[in-house]
């Protein structure tokens, strides 16, 4: 059974430009959160998707955004990267009514240059 | 809002010594508590959960956490620390009035293990 798989695992971006990342949660899972994980820092809760609407965000621009398919995969774009936007983002699953707790996946490790 | 505190950026142990790792949060309502490990470029596994059963909550590898009410924490223990326990851990915070649970995470503690 496949846990939460994200891609890419790395990439490199230049100030300005956009980026997408995806995420596929954990079979069964119907709820994706993202996070963004700074260097030597916990993780910060960017937003949540469930039934492919976006249903908590956290403090972060409108910069962020982010969609979820029929499927439950999820995708997180950024706009006009910043060099505070390089960390590791994280990609969460979880089922509401189930097995409380989060399934990560390996993240996504961005660096805007 | 709930938040996470961690006491210690870092925390140091000798192989099979005890492994204490302090969480305070606070939360408007009856938490939900976890604590997960963070392995070097890779993303978290969950050790443990507290919602609101046990007090006492037993996770893998040997960790156990104490949820303590009065006292707003859940320290995570391990009776006997090993060389594979190094890693970066973070104790989390959620409140599940609804469906949607947002999970807040404390600013982890690197532990070492020295042998």
């Amino acid at each position: 059974d496949a846990g939460v798989t994200q891609s890419p695992t790395h990439l490199i971006k230049t100030r300005g430009q956009q980026v997408t990342l995806r995420c596929s949660p954990k079979s069964g899972h119907d709820t994706v959160s993202w996070y963004q994980q700074a260097l030597g820092q916990g993780p910060q809760f960017i937003f949540q998707y469930y039934e492919e609407e976006e249903r908590q965000r956290g403090n972060f621009p409108d910069r962020f955004s982010g969609h979820q398919y029929p499927n439950y995969s999820s995708e997180l774009n950024v706009n006009a990267l910043l060099l505070g936007d390089s960390a590791l983002y994280l990609c969460a699953s979880s089922f509401p009514q189930g097995d409380y707790g989060y399934t990560f996946g390996s993240g996504t490790r961005l660096t805007v240059v | 809002a709930q938040s996470v505190t961690q006491l210690g950026s870092h925390v140091s142990v000798s192989e099979g010594a005890l492994v204490l790792l302090r969480c305070n949060y606070s939360s408007s309502v009856p938490p939900y508590l976890f604590w997960y490990v963070q392995y070097p470029n890779q993303g978290l596994q969950l050790l443990l959960k507290y919602t609101s059963a046990a007090t006492l909550v037993k996770g893998i590898n040997g960790f156990e956490a104490e949820f303590k009410k009065s006292e707003t924490s859940f320290h995570l223990t391990k009776p006997s620390a090993h060389m594979s326990d190094a890693a970066e851990y973070f104790c989390a915070v959620s409140e599940r009035i609804t469906s949607y649970d947002k999970v807040i995470f404390g600013p982890g503690t690197s532990l070492s293990v020295i042998p």
